[in-house]
This record gives structure tokens, sequence and C-alpha cells, in this order.
């Protein structure tokens, strides 16, 4: 089964602070994960890829398959990161390729 | 914009009624899926659509059900609505799923 943990449902940094968001997946596959940014309840903006191994506003991701994590990081957080953050792993499946989501984390970038 | 479509932005409806959410997909995007938001459930998977045909369920009622038109835009019925149906309701799109999903800016269900 496809399955993904954001064992955080906060987190608070200052700003300038480094900032981590933990994400763990269960899948037998070859998973694709994501990560999602989602700013006072708009629409979700992909954020990464690890397929494309991208940094987008400072912030970067990289997959450990042994330790079946896709952690998001940022070296210096800033007030405009304040958002909720999903990960989200698609593996293909009977002809789909469905996301599932994690709970999310809210982080909150304290001045 | 996203350039996936969601219509209406907002709906208040009463228990028992009948609602019918739009979702048009990004240009040249075969795949809709639609989510459930709500604040105790997080996003939850409803149902796939792929150039017209259902290609995954996930937990949506059966007093739920959907479609995709030949045109490729979505819609979502939701029926003998409950209080707990309130919530955002988003569509996306995609060409292939692995390579991510483009979201619209949902519709926000309240069932009073």
């Amino acid at each position: 089964a496809q399955r993904v943990t954001q064992p955080e449902k906060l987190l608070s940094v200052f700003k300038g602070a480094p900032v981590e968001l933990k994400c763990n997946y269960s899948y037998s596959g070859s998973p694709e994960l994501f990560w999602y940014v989602q700013y006072s309840r708009q629409r979700l903006q992909l954020l990464l890829r690890h397929i494309s191994r991208e940094s987008i506003k400072g912030f970067t991701a990289d997959l450990n398959k042994g330790e079946t994590s896709f952690h998001l990081k940022k070296p210096f957080a800033q007030e405009e990161d304040s958002a909720m953050y999903y990960c989200a792993l698609s593996g293909y499946k009977g002809g789909s390729e469905k996301l599932v989501f994690g709970k999310g984390t809210k982080l909150t970038v304290n001045p | 914009d996203s350039g996936v479509t969601q219509t209406p932005k907002h709906l208040i409806t009463a228990t028992g009624q009948r609602v019918t959410l739009r979702c048009s997909p990004r240009s040249g995007d075969l795949s809709v899926y639609w989510y459930q938001q709500s604040l105790d459930q997080g996003l939850q998977f409803l149902i796939q659509y792929y150039n017209g045909e259902e290609r995954a369920k996930g937990n949506i009622l059966e007093r739920f059900s959907a479609q995709q038109f030949p045109d490729l835009h979505s819609e979502l019925n939701l029926s003998s609505l409950e209080l707990g149906d309130s919530a955002l309701y988003f569509c996306a799109s995609s060409l292939q799923g692995f390579y991510g999903y483009t979201f619209g800016s949902g519709t926000r269900l309240t069932v009073v």
C-alpha cells in the first residue's frame, strides 16, 4: 500500500533559522515523490519533485531510498515560507498514477 | 492562473440537497483527479478519470459520483448532502501523474 507520513503537524522556527520538514513513505515499487505548498487554504502548488532534482525558493529535498524518506530542507527560513506543506507519493498501479498525500505540516516562520 | 478552472468557488447548501462541482483541466491534460480536503482528514483522493474513463477510485462515498466529458471537463456530483460533507473540493489535472499535478483553486462547500 502507498502511505506517506509527515510526523509533525506543526513546526515553528524563527526567520533565518534552518528548517526541515520530515516525510517518510511506504511503497513497494519505485515511487515518484513531490512536495506541495498551500498558502492560506488556497490551491496546492507544486514545490518540488524528486525526479527533477530542482531547488525552488531555496528548498531542496533528497530522496533516501534506504530510509524511505524525502525530507524538505531550507537553510534560512523566511516569513513568506509560512504555509502548509504536503509530501506526496505517486506510484503507478492499475493504470493510475494517483497521488497519495501526507497529512501535512503547518510551518510558521516567526520574525 | 494554474490553468485548472473550478466552479463555483463557494457553495452553501442545505442537508439533503444535491450539488455539482465543475472542473476544466489544463489544456492538454488528459487526467482529472478529485480530492476532498477537510480539517480532520487532510487531502483524501476521491476519483480519477483519464480521457473520459474512470481510472481509479479512492475514498469516494456512494452518494458521490463523477464523470469526465468528451471535452475533458469533469463534474463531481454530491447528493443527499450531510453536514460532514462540508469541505474544500479540489480538482487537479495532469498529462502523466509522475510529473505531478496542477491543482485548481477549489470549491468550498458548506452544508448547513
